[in-house]
Parts: C-alpha cells; sequence; structure tokens
C-alpha cells in the first residue's frame, strides 16, 4: 500500500528538548516536504527536498531543521522547542514538483511544547 | 499575502441540502487541486482540474476550474454527513518555485444528520 508514515502521532516535550519526527514514504517519491497546520493559518510549509541531499526552505522555516540523506526518509528535528512550535505536523511526498502531482499526505503528528 | 482565498470558512448544513464552497485568488494558476482531510487524518486528493471552464465530478461532488484559471468551486448535492470535513483548495503556479503548491486556509465543512 502506498503510503508516508510519520512518527509520533502524538508527542508532549518541554521547551528546549531535542526532538526529531519522522517520515518515510514508500512511493520512490523525489519530492517531499513538511508542512504545519495552525487554526486560521491553514498549510504552511516548513521545508521542502527535491531529492536526496537537496534540501530548502518554505514559508516557515525558523527553528526546524531537516536532511534528506535517504530517498525515502526526510525527518524533521527541532533542535531547540519552543511553545510556539506546538502545532499539526504533516509530511508529505510528490513524485515530483510538478503542478499535477498528487501530494500524498501522512496521518500528522501532533506537538505539544510546553 | 494569502494567494488562496477559500470561502465560506465554516459552514454547517442538514443533510440533503446542496452547497457550493470556493477558492479564489488574483493569480493564474496552472491547476488547481482539491483536497478533503477528515479529524486525526492527513489532506487527500480529490481532482485536479488544469483546463480554463474544466468540469469533473465525483459521484456527488462537481469541481469547477475558472475560464480564467483564478477561481475554483465545489459543488456538493444532497450532502451526506460522510461528506463532513475540511475542504483545501491548492494551486499549481507555473514557474513558482520548486514546491509548485500552494494551499488556501480550507473550508470547514459539517453535515447534520
Amino acid at each position: 500500500e502506498a503510503q508516508v508514515t510519520q512518527n509520533p502521532r502524538y508527542l508532549i516535550t518541554v521547551t528546549g528538548k531535542k526532538l526529531t519526527v519522522t517520515c518515510s514514504q514508500n512511493m520512490n517519491h523525489e519530492y517531499m516536504s513538511w508542512y504545519r497546520q495552525d487554526p486560521g493559518l491553514g498549510l504552511r510549509q516548513i521545508y521542502y527536498s527535491m531529492n536526496v541531499e537537496v534540501t530548502d526552505k518554505g514559508d516557515v522555516p525558523e527553528g526546524y531543521k531537516v536532511s534528506r540523506k535517504e530517498k525515502r526518509n526526510f525527518p524533521l528535528i527541532l533542535e531547540s522547542p519552543s511553545p510556539n512550535q506546538t502545532s499539526l505536523y504533516f509530511c508529505a511526498s510528490r513524485i515530483n514538483p510538478t503542478m499535477n502531482t498528487e501530494a500524498f499526505f501522512g496521518q500528522g503528528t501532533r506537538l505539544t511544547v510546553v | 499575502t494569502q494567494l488562496l482565498e477559500q470561502s465560506p470558512q465554516f459552514l454547517s448544513i442538514q443533510e440533503g441540502e446542496n452547497l457550493t464552497v470556493y477558492c479564489n485568488s488574483s493569480s493564474v494558476f496552472s491547476s488547481l487541486q482539491w483536497y478533503r482531510q477528515e479529524p486525526g487524518e492527513g489532506p487527500v486528493l480529490l481532482v485536479t482540474v488544469v483546463t480554463g471552464g474544466e468540469v469533473k465530478k465525483l459521484k456527488r461532488l462537481t469541481f469547477q476550474f475558472g475560464d480564467a484559471r483564478k477561481d475554483s468551486s465545489l459543488h456538493i448535492t444532497a450532502a451526506q454527513p460522510g461528506d463532513t470535513g475540511l475542504y483545501l483548495c491548492a494551486g499549481g503556479l507555473s514557474g513558482g518555485g520548486a514546491d509548485g503548491l500552494t494551499f488556501g486556509k480550507g473550508t470547514h465543512l459539517i453535515i447534520q444528520p
């Protein structure tokens, strides 16, 4: 089954404690991205990756890092989480970033930073 | 600046009624996608429209892309409780950077039995 898998689904952490949210896709997609979803603000892109070892900032990259060492994995790293990073996070993949291709989303990670 | 404006933001109607939600922009898009997101899940693609004036039907859902490719609408006939969810439009911008997808903020739809 084609899917994007995120872990964990839920996470409560304290300010400043480094964390990683994992994302893996089994569709051999070139393009992967991370979004955060907040009430009233919609989906906002954090980082994206065109392919292995190629990453770039999205609209709201501050406080986040990513890596793309393998095609299937695209982890999101919060080096020093702060309460304003409390949000619902989604990883997505597309076969390539052309306009008409479908974005496949993971089930989301609900992060709370206290 | 929000490139895609969706309206209404919230809509609650009774089962069996018809409804239309809108996705508008001042920008021209090469394509437009509609996604539905259910609580606790990620968005799932419903349809992609590419040609100005294009109409696509998916059972009781009708999607239309404006002639000028600046707007789109989603019409649901005889809404059912299973249609409840967040509907997102996403536009593809030709030459608009590597991402190519810009999402609207969504329409929260509740269909009451």
